[in-house]
């Protein structure tokens, strides 16, 4: 599976934008990008994904660079509610795996007042 | 819908016991996958099914652990017998058909699981 980098950690005051870059320069021309968060104590949560276009949801915004070896999740506004550590995951389009997801370390995001 | 419902959502076992975790998927959802998080080794894929049938278990630590799906309704995660290593939260998650690698996977709250 083509892998991603992200930072470990980021910081960011509340209100302000957040930009959470993801790097993942071995995406083959079927991968799918997806992000997924995890608050604390619960499960992962899905926030957007994308394949070549930029997508916009109610949680967030995903760019994806022209070249797709990297993408950027945006936070608008980030609330307390947004801490939480955030996964950047490529998902083959044609697979025999089942379209699991593979988590790596993602980025961990503190928000503070 | 209620969404994925894992039970028991905290269990404390003696080592050597047997450990039965259990979870519902989101109605007419045909895959289901099981995940163990550590600090450790964070969020690995342990095995997954789909129309009941499973299709990747090389995620499956040891013959210690099993899972089946006996319907579409219901999946089981077996640990016997368990041992302080397998202290863990147990994710239970589900996705529904069509749109490949384009689908969303949804998590359960996770079974928290402790060895002592």
């Amino acid at each position: 599976d083509a892998k991603t980098t992200q930072p470990n950690s980021m910081e960011s005051n509340e209100e302000e934008p957040v930009h959470l870059p993801c790097n993942h320069s071995t995406i083959s021309g079927t991968d799918y990008i997806h992000w997924y968060r995890q608050l604390p104590s619960q499960g992962p949560e899905y926030v957007i994904h994308g394949l070549t276009s930029n997508v916009n949801n109610r949680m967030a915004s995903l760019a994806i660079a022209e070249d797709r070896k990297s993408s950027t999740l945006i936070l608008h506004r980030a609330t307390l509610r947004d801490a939480a550590v955030y996964y950047c995951i490529l998902r083959a389009g044609y697979s025999n795996s089942g379209y699991a997801l593979n988590f790596g370390k993602g980025t961990s995001l503190l928000v503070t007042p | 819908d209620a969404g994925v419902i894992q039970s028991p959502r905290h269990e404390v076992t003696e080592m050597g016991q047997e450990v039965t975790l259990r979870c519902k998927p989101i109605s007419g959802h045909d895959y289901l996958f099981w995940y163990r998080q550590t600090m450790m080794r964070g969020l690995e894929l342990l095995i997954y099914f789909n129309n009941n049938v499973p299709i990747d278990d090389s995620g499956m630590p040891e013959d210690r652990f099993s899972a089946k799906m006996p319907n579409a309704s219901f999946s089981t995660l077996k640990i016997q017998p368990s041992e302080p290593r397998d202290s863990a939260v147990y994710f239970c998650a589900s996705s529904p058909p069509g749109q490949g690698a384009g689908n969303t996977i949804y998590f359960g709250e996770g079974s928290w699981l402790t060895v002592v």
